[in-house]
C-alpha cells in the first residue's frame, strides 16, 4: 500500500525562487527521507529525518516533519535550473523496507 | 567508490525470452534491494536482501521473477518469460546496516523494453 505521497504532482518556479514540496504518509514511521532523481538517472538521496525530530537544514534543503500531522515537507531556497528534478519522499516503518510516493516533479526555469 | 553499477543500462527483447539484469554494490554495503519504477505505479520494491539473504520478496510480481545474491558483491534479477508489461526501469540499490532505517544508494537502472 502506498504510503507517502507527495504534492503537489507538479510544480514550475523560476529560478531564485523557493520550492516547497509536500509528503504525507498514513501510519507511523521510523523516519522519513528525501531523494531526487534527474530524469533518466538513479534516486539520490537528499535527507534523512527521524520521528523525533521536526526539522532538519542541508545546505539549500530544509525538511521538517509534523508527526502528528502525518507530513513532512522539502524546502529548496533559492533554486537554480540544476534542481530540476523529480523529488520523493520515502518512508520507513519498524521492520519493513521503505516506501516511496510518486514524486513531485520540478522544474526550475531561468 | 564507484557507486551501485547495474547492466546493461538498456535491454530490448522479445516476448517470451529470458533476461537477466545484474547488481554490483557498494562495497561495504551488507543490504541490496531491487525496484521497478513505471509511470503508471511509480517506484515499487521487488525484493530485498540483507548479508546475501533475501529478506522479503512480497514485490516480486509472479513466479516468472527470480532474484539471486550469491556473494556480497554480486545479485541477479531473472524475469523469464519475459511479457510486455514488464517493460520498466529496474533499479538496484544498497545501503549499510543490518536495519531498513537507513539511506539507500542507487544504481543508474536497466530500461528494459519486452517488445
Amino acid at each position: 500500500s502506498q504510503q507517502g505521497e507527495e504534492d503537489p504532482q507538479a510544480l514550475s518556479i523560476q529560478e531564485g525562487e523557493n520550492a516547497t514540496m509536500n509528503c504525507s504518509y498514513k501510519t507511523s514511521i521510523n523516519n522519513l527521507q528525501w531523494y531526487r532523481q534527474n530524469s533518466g538517472r538513479g534516486l539520490v538521496h537528499l535527507i534523512l529525518i527521524r520521528s523525533n525530530e521536526r526539522e532538519k537544514h542541508s545546505g539549500r534543503l530544509r525538511v521538517t516533519l509534523d508527526t502528528s500531522k502525518k507530513s513532512s515537507s522539502l524546502l529548496i531556497t533559492a533554486s537554480r535550473a540544476a534542481d530540476t528534478a523529480s523529488y520523493f519522499c520515502a518512508t520507513n516503518q519498524a521492520g519493513t523496507a521503505l516506501i516511496f510516493g510518486k514524486g513531485t516533479t520540478l522544474s526550475v526555469s531561468s | 567508490d564507484a557507486g551501485v553499477i547495474q547492466s546493461p543500462r538498456h535491454e530490448v527483447t522479445e516476448m517470451g525470452q529470458e533476461v537477466t539484469l545484474r547488481c554490483k554494490p557498494i562495497s561495504g554495503h551488507n543490504s541490496l534491494f531491487w525496484y521497478r519504477q513505471t509511470m503508471m505505479r511509480g517506484l515499487e520494491l521487488l525484493i530485498y536482501f540483507n548479508n546475501n539473504v533475501p529478506i522479503d520478496d512480497s514485490g516480486m510480481p509472479e513466479d516468472r521473477f527470480s532474484a539471486k545474491m550469491p556473494n556480497a558483491s554480486f545479485s541477479t534479477l531473472k524475469i523469464q518469460p519475459s511479457e510486455p508489461r514488464d517493460s520498466a526501469v529496474y533499479f538496484c540499490a544498497s545501503s549499510f546496516g543490518a536495519g531498513l532505517s537507513y539511506e539507500q544508494y542507487f544504481g543508474p537502472g536497466t530500461r528494459l523494453t519486452v517488445t
